[in-house]
């Protein structure tokens, strides 16, 4: 079985600070895909980015940047200098290639 | 990205009437589709999963009989809510996926059902 455990329920920042979403899995298959979707208020999911478990080198795109630990099972999301279009629900999830198991969310909310 | 259109995106049915969700991949061939079901400020729950021409698999606690779901072309998937009542209120969402290993998955807009 898999499981996502994201930890902060809400986080709310002002606009321009920095904001780290933690994500920790579990999962028992070797083989593994980590997922971050984001869920504006409008409900549709929004695919952020997908990271294989062979590949822990960390990425940035603009200002979202993420941070993969295979040692602690972690695939932490940051967005850097956030903006209050950043407001959103944010999920993070595992598959074994079959089903995806998302965690309960993060909802940031950015302030003017 | 690839599109995934859901339709309708808001539907308000009777309690006991059937109501009828679309799923169709825009521009790719999805394989695999998943259905899920999203309670106010909850994650997303995983309902069944359809591949292309076989028989959809349910989660354990979801009823297959009411959820119906069909998943009769590379492009299309629906999900029927048969005889729906209040509880089954909720914002359903579906996603879709092409072949190949960890491919992403795709999620159309979602549809809010109230049921009255």
């Amino acid at each position: 079985a898999q499981k996502v455990t994201q930890a902060q329920t809400e986080i709310s920042v002002v606009e321009k600070e920095d904001v780290t979403l933690d994500c920790v899995y579990e999962t028992r298959d070797t083989t593994y895909y980590l997922f971050w979707y984001k869920q504006p208020p409008s409900g549709e999911l929004v695919f952020l980015i997908r990271r294989n478990s062979f590949d822990e080198q960390n990425e940035i795109s603009g200002r979202y940047s993420w941070n993969f630990q295979k040692s602690t099972s972690s695939f932490n999301f940051t967005i850097t200098a956030s903006q209050v279009v950043d407001s959103a629900v944010y999920f993070c999830a595992v598959t074994n290639d079959y089903k995806l198991s998302f965690g309960a969310g993060t909802t940031v909310t950015v302030r003017a | 990205g690839a599109v995934v259109s859901q339709h309708p995106s808001r539907v308000i049915c009777k309690s006991g009437t059937s109501v009828k969700i679309e799923c169709r991949s825009l521009d790719f061939q999805a394989t695999t589709m998943f259905w899920y079901r999203q309670f106010p400020k909850k994650s997303l729950m995983l309902m069944a999963t359809s591949n292309e021409g076989s028989k959809a698999t349910y989660e354990q606690g979801v009823e297959k009989d009411k959820f119906l779901i069909n998943h009769a072309s590379l492009t299309l998937s629906t999900l029927t809510v048969t005889s729906a009542h209040p509880e089954d209120s909720s914002f359903y969402i579906c996603s879709a996926r092409a072949s190949g290993v960890g491919t992403e998955a795709f999620f159309g807009q979602g549809t809010r059902l109230t049921v009255v």
